[in-house]
Formats: C-alpha cells, sequence, structure tokens
C-alpha cells in the first residue's frame, strides 16, 4: 500500500524552527518528486515548497521563501522541512504529497498521493 | 506568480444536478499543467484531473476537465452525495506551483 505518513508538527513560539519529517512507503521514493502543502484554519490548500527526484529544489511559496528548506534523502524514503524564523502565519495542517512524475526535465503530473497531514502551531 | 481564480465561490445544486466549476490563470499555464482536485472535510486531498483533462487513476467519468491557456472547467455529471466538497485547481507548470481559493459544492 503506498503510504505517507507526515511527523515533527508541534506547538512553538514566534522564531523558533521546527523540522517536519515524511516517511513513504509502498512505492520507490526516488522516482518521484514530492510536495509540501499546508492549509491554515479555515483557509484554503497552499503549495509550500516542492523536489524533484534527485534532490533538485522545484521552489518555495513566497511566503515561506528564505525561512524553509526541503530535502529528501532517498536512502531512507524520507522528505522533510525544515522551517525556520516560525510565524504565526505558518500555523497550518502540513501535507507531505507524492508527484506522479519525476519532476525531471519539468516533467510533473500533480499530487496524486497525500498523507493525513501534521499539525504545526506558531503561538506567542 | 500565477494567481488562480475560481468561480463560483460556493455552488449551491441538488443530487443528480450537474455542476461547473471554473479556475482562471493570471497568464497562461505552462504545458497545460493544471490539476483538480477534491478536498472533503477531515480527509487528505483527493487528485481528479491533471494535465486538464486527463482523468487520475480510480477517478469515475462523471468528473472531467476540459480548458488550455488561462481557462479551465471542471464538470461533474450528476451529482451524488459524496461529491459535496471543496474543489481546488492548481497549476503546477511554474514555480511556485499555486492553487486557487477554491468552490465549495454544496447542497441545495
Amino acid at each position: 500500500e503506498v503510504q505517507l505518513v507526515e511527523s515533527g508538527g508541534a506547538l512553538v513560539q514566534p522564531g523558533r524552527s521546527l523540522r517536519l519529517s515524511c516517511a513513504a512507503s509502498g512505492f520507490t521514493f526516488g522516482d518521484y518528486a514530492m510536495h509540501w502543502v499546508r492549509q491554515a484554519p479555515g483557509k484554503g490548500l497552499e503549495w509550500v515548497s516542492g523536489i524533484i527526484w534527485n534532490s533538485g529544489v522545484i521552489g518555495y511559496a513566497d511566503s515561506v521563501k528564505g525561512r524553509f528548506t526541503i530535502s529528501r534523502d532517498n536512502a531512507k524514503n524520507s522528505l522533510y522541512l525544515q522551517m525556520d524564523s516560525l510565524r504565526p502565519e505558518d500555523t497550518a495542517l502540513y501535507y507531505c504529497g507524492k508527484d506522479g512524475n519525476t519532476g525531471a526535465l519539468g516533467y510533473f503530473y500533480g499530487v496524486d498521493v497525500w498523507g493525513q497531514g501534521t499539525t504545526v502551531t506558531v503561538f506567542s | 506568480e500565477i494567481v488562480l481564480t475560481q468561480s463560483p465561490g460556493t455552488l449551491s445544486l441538488s443530487p443528480g444536478e450537474r455542476a461547473a466549476l471554473s479556475c482562471r490563470a493570471s497568464q497562461s499555464v505552462s504545458s497545460g499543467y493544471l490539476a483538480w482536485y477534491q478536498h472533503r472535510p477531515g480527509q487528505a486531498p483527493r487528485l481528479l484531473i491533471y494535465g486538464a483533462s486527463s482523468r487520475a487513476s480510480g477517478i469515475p467519468d462523471k468528473f472531467s476537465g476540459s480548458g488550455s491557456g488561462t481557462d479551465f472547467t471542471l464538470t461533474i455529471s450528476r451529482l451524488e452525495p459524496e461529491d459535496f466538497a471543496v474543489y481546488y485547481c492548481q497549476q503546477y507548470g511554474t514555480s511556485p506551483f499555486t492553487f486557487g481559493p477554491g468552490t465549495k459544492v454544496d447542497i441545495k
């Protein structure tokens, strides 16, 4: 069964850091691009960042650029999101998502597998 | 950044009716890389359509996507109770990949 399980969400104060992890199973992790998508309370979906199969970074949302860093470890079937200088507006449910393609040469498919999410709350 | 606008914000329909959801982009979506997702409360989003018009694996043919350039449409031919949800479009042709604000389809 294809599965993504996020972890690392927590209650933190503004300015602090947090690292989210996503453990993948049931598919060849290193063959696919991966994404982080978040949903703030009562709001819509927001693409946060993405990374292609070979760790090339697709990019970041303007709202997190310079503060968040995406990475992956294909040997550990894991995706990460390092979040620094957290702000109250980063409070959200963070989803890990698998793309249906590698991302090589700009080929993507959309997020065809989603985790259940991990909650980050930034409060003062 | 490509901004996506979805309309209407809310669509109130009865089971059995047809739904047409619009997604408009602020600039042309590269390679037709436009996806539609269904999001039910308490669940993870679900990919319905990729590449503007291709159904994802396991998606019934009552869902169809069309459009190109800056104007895209998701059509649900006959609404069933499980189809009442929020629908998002996403462009993934130009970084940053962006989502629209969503259209809520609720029961009239």
